[in-house]
């Protein structure tokens, strides 16, 4: 089955420095993945996704996430943090059977 | 631009009693997913409908827990009856199969005292 790991639930960082969220991911078959944000009491909202075109990602609030097969990896980017950002993320995974599996999540705090 | 509903957003409740979850997933999506989120962790599948038919009802705990899409449109989910570690978020998401893209409702929070 397929699974994403995100490390580290809380990641602080400054207004106005990079963003960097990591996912590594597991699965038998090429896989498509995806990044969330949820903000306080709300579902979920896309950020972006991968679906075996280009290996960079360009999603929503301008966030990006690269494609390395090599490292399993879909890390999600972003070059200068917003207050706004403050939120938790979400990557996910899925091996085309449309079901996906989400890792435990990033809490983002930005700090002034 | 279209949304997929839920109601209510927050849900009370004392344990043993019953409660029910609404969804109206976005038009024309034939795929209705209902997940669990615990405080802290990432949504857990709970029972995935293509049309009116379950896909997938492997993490759904049936003794208490049943999910209907009778017209293949919304959906109702109930608890019933509900225990103290059934608090959590309940979400609702609806796809058309694309990708596996879901797009997501804004849940019903659900505390059971």
């Amino acid at each position: 089955a397929q699974s994403v790991t995100q490390l580290g639930s809380h990641v602080s960082v400054s207004e106005g420095a990079l963003v960097l969220l990591r996912c590594n991911y597991s699965s038998s078959v090429p896989p498509y993945l995806f990044w969330y944000v949820q903000y306080p009491n709300q579902g979920l909202q896309l950020l972006l996704k991968y679906t075996s075109a280009a290996t960079l990602v360009k999603g929503i609030n301008g966030f990006e996430a690269e494609f390395k097969k090599s490292e399993t990896s879909f890390h999600l980017t972003k070059p200068s943090a917003h207050m706004s950002d403050a939120a938790e993320y979400f990557c996910a995974v899925s091996d085309r059977g449309n079901r996906l599996a989400f890792g435990k999540g990033n809490q983002v705090v930005v700090i002034p | 631009e279209a949304e997929v509903a839920q109601s209510p957003r927050y849900k009370i409740t004392e344990k043993s009693q019953a409660v029910a979850f609404w969804c109206d997933p976005i038009s024309g999506h034939a795929t209705l997913y209902w997940y669990r989120q615990i405080l802290g962790q990432g949504p857990e599948l709970l029972v995935q409908f293509q049309d009116e038919s379950v896909v997938d009802d492997s993490q759904l705990p049936k003794d208490r827990f049943s999910a209907e899409r009778l017209k293949g449109v919304d959906s109702t989910l109930k608890i019933q009856p509900a225990e103290l570690g059934d608090s959590a978020m309940y979400l609702c998401a609806s796809g058309t199969g694309s990708y596996n893209e879901q797009f997501f409702g804004p849940g019903t929070r659900l505390t059971v005292l």
